[in-house]
């Protein structure tokens, strides 16, 4: 158990529709990142946030977004899916000044 | 960051080492090499990083060559709880420490 944990763990939903994804980190950890790995694409980095601010951002479509909020919870929100969309989500936390990221479960989101 | 090369797959007979290789011919000096580790679709697992001197944990061992252009991942007694996808992956000193995945290499340990 990483200690991150992620919700839902796996969500069904259709075309067009919006769904939220919510992480939160290993307490004390400032750092949420979150990844897409996707059959075709692998692991990818999406976006990252550090302490409530956005500190990096990867591969993430604009009808993609995310959030870090007070607590260090955070929520990635996608939205006008599409087939393509479906993946599992990762999301990974990681304290100040270490190196290593620790990654939850994972949410399955799969678009019909 | 630079580019990893792995093998797609490779097996080893459990108890027995597995030495699992990675080039990386592209890295720079201040640029670390990461392994982390899938089994079956669960979160990526952390297993070890270096800069330049050999690494050794509870997991496993890191040679990097002094050149720095290829590291070797040494599992000592691999078990079947070891069969995963293995990343290697070369990471900035930026300050986001973001992870860009390979395909990496998937590791089959033989009863």
């Amino acid at each position: 158990d990483s200690g991150v944990t992620q919700t839902p763990k796996h969500l069904i939903t259709a075309t067009g529709q919006r769904v939220t994804l919510r992480c939160s980190p290993r307490s004390g950890d400032l750092s949420v990142y979150w990844y897409q790995q996707s059959l075709d694409q692998g692991l990818q980095f999406l976006i990252q946030y550090y302490n409530g601010e956005e500190r990096a951002k990867g591969n993430i479509l604009e009808r993609f977004s995310a959030q870090q909020f007070p607590d260090l919870h955070s929520e990635l929100n996608l939205s006008s899916l599409e087939l393509g969309d479906s993946a599992l989500y990762f999301c990974a936390s990681k304290s100040h000044g270490t190196d290593t990221q620790y990654f939850g479960p994972g949410t399955r989101l799969t678009v019909l | 960051d630079a580019k990893t090369t792995q093998p797609t797959s490779m097996d080893c007979a459990e108890g027995r080492a597995a030495n699992l290789p990675c080039n990386h011919s592209t890295i720079s000096g201040n640029e670390y090499v990461y392994w982390y580790r899938q089994i079956h679709s669960q979160g990526p697992q952390y297993i070890i990083h270096g800069l330049k001197n050999n690494e050794t944990n509870e997991m496993a061992s890191l040679i990097i060559t002094e050149d720095r252009k290829s590291s070797t991942l040494i599992l000592p007694h691999a078990t079947l709880r070891d069969t995963a996808v293995y990343y290697c992956i070369v990471r900035g000193a930026d300050s986001s420490y973001k992870l860009i995945f390979g395909s990496g290499t998937r590791l089959l340990v033989r009863p």
